[in-house]
């Protein structure tokens, strides 16, 4: 089983739909993050936590919520989805700051 | 603030010629440095990173990087290319003294080896 598993790993919304999508870990981490990656803008900070009662914005949090449910799940939201949401996205975990992150597979969303 | 340029969106190299993929960071104390590769349809893949010590870094796939702090630079590095080294490499940036960052990647480069 993969360390870090996102569900869907495909997905077709339409334009206003609220979507989900989920992160779940096997490392014992504390620290999770999402990342979104478009062609030629590499990967962008979406949210992270660095335990369950600590929440942040990334860089392009506008349009998405975050939930930590416990230490092994941060789940994504879009409320309200937008055709411009359409990218793929990446859970992430870590340990300490000098260690690095693993990543899950991946959800591809398209909002039609 | 943080941040990373890969100055490179593409590059290509011959089978058996050594490649170099660049990477430049900004921080505004110390930096942690990684370097990441993505194979179509997958996630990322830890390839090595620097946190201290030894400039150069020797890593998965007979990758290496070296950092240079007065360059700012953490290129990548490998002797000799393979076909299968085709993907897209992420290098990425922590600031050690900034407590509690996230990573921040660049925007990637891809690299083609050809047969």
């Amino acid at each position: 089983d993969a360390d870090v598993t996102q569900t869907p790993r495909n997905r077709i919304t339409k334009t206003g739909k609220r979507i989900m999508l989920e992160c779940s870990q096997t490392k014992g981490h504390d620290r999770m993050y999402w990342y979104r990656q478009d062609p030629g803008l590499g990967l962008r900070l979406i949210y992270y936590s660095f335990d369950v009662k600590d929440i942040n914005k990334g860089e392009i949090s506008d349009g998405y919520s975050v939930s930590r449910q416990a230490q092994a799940k941060f789940s994504l939201s879009l409320e309200s989805a937008i055709p411009n949401q359409t990218a793929l996205y990446f859970c992430a975990t870590s340990d300490f700051a000098n260690t690095e992150a693993f990543f899950g597979q991946g959800t591809r969303l398209t909002v039609v | 603030a943080q941040s990373v340029a890969q100055p490179e969106d593409q590059v290509n190299v011959a089978e058996g010629n050594p490649l170099t993929v660049k990477c430049t960071y900004s921080v505004s104390g110390n930096p942690y440095l990684f370097w990441y590769v993505q194979y179509p349809n997958r996630g990322l893949q830890f390839l090595l990173k620097y946190i201290t010590g030894d400039n150069l870094v020797k890593g998965s796939y007979g990758f290496e990087a070296e950092f240079n702090k007065s360059q700012t630079s953490f290129h990548l590095k490998k002797p000799s290319a393979l076909v299968s080294d085709s993907a897209l490499y992420f290098c990425a940036v922590r600031d050690r003294n900034s407590g509690n960052t996230p990573l921040v990647f660049g925007k990637g480069t891809r690299l083609s080896v050809i047969a």
